[in-house]
């Protein structure tokens, strides 16, 4: 069975450009959801999307968008980039959404803003 | 203070050393106790998961829980050099939502052959 795939691996821009992450989760899965990982502050959680819709949501601002599809990918975006949104973005797909159940992430996008 | 406190090391041991990851926290509430293994270049995998307090114990790792000290361990025994990696934890007072997953930064630890 496939793991979760991320693409782009890496990415660079420039501060107020737009970016768009994309995740295809594991078969059957049906939650994505998203981190951004930073040494300073660690795996931070976006938001959760399940069948389409989101379902939770962090504490980031609406710069941080995202959205889900029929077949369950996922794509991020991120707009007016700002040089702290340099990070690596993470993807992750369970079943259900549960932590109770084990979480599946990708490798990352690693986020690069000049 | 963070909810959840962990020494980013570096950790580094000789191969076949006993190594234990801590890590500390505040919110008496937290049921759901969890460590990923994060390999450099890679995405977080899931190690080990425990509910409330006592032992788990999966081939050389064994995760611990002391709520009343709020204090939780993984332990490593007859590490390996394919057990360098960061390890995180991460815990909640729920498990039917990952978004109130808190998560430790992490420790990075190296084992030396």
């Amino acid at each position: 069975k496939a793991g979760v795939t991320q693409t782009p691996r890496y990415l660079i821009k420039t501060r107020g450009q737009q970016v768009t992450l994309s995740c295809s989760p594991i078969s059957g899965h049906r939650s994505v959801s998203w981190y951004q990982q930073t040494p300073g502050q660690g795996l931070q959680f976006l938001f959760e999307y399940f069948s389409e819709t989101q379902r939770n949501k962090g504490n980031f601002p609406g710069r941080f968008s995202g959205r889900q599809f029929s077949n369950s990918r996922s794509e991020m975006n991120v707009s007016t980039l700002e040089l702290g949104d340099s990070a690596l973005y993470l993807c992750a797909s369970s079943q259900q959404g549960a932590n109770n159940q084990p979480q599946h992430f990708g490798d990352g996008t690693r986020l690069s803003i000049l | 203070q963070k909810e959840v406190e962990q020494d980013p090391g570096p950790l580094s041991v000789p191969e076949g050393a006993i190594v234990s990851l801590n890590c500390t926290y505040s919110n008496s509430a937290f049921q759901y106790f969890m460590w990923y293994r994060q390999y450099s270049r890679k995405g977080p995998e899931l190690l080990m998961y425990t509910y409330s307090s006592g032992n788990k114990e999966d081939g050389r790792f064994t995760a611990q829980v002391d709520k009343s000290s709020k204090y939780i361990s993984l332990f490593i025994r007859d590490s390996q050099p394919s057990d360098s990696a960061t390890y995180l934890c991460a815990m909640s007072d729920n498990a039917g939502n990952n978004r109130k997953l808190i998560w430790g930064l992490g420790t990075s630890l190296a084992v030396n052959p």
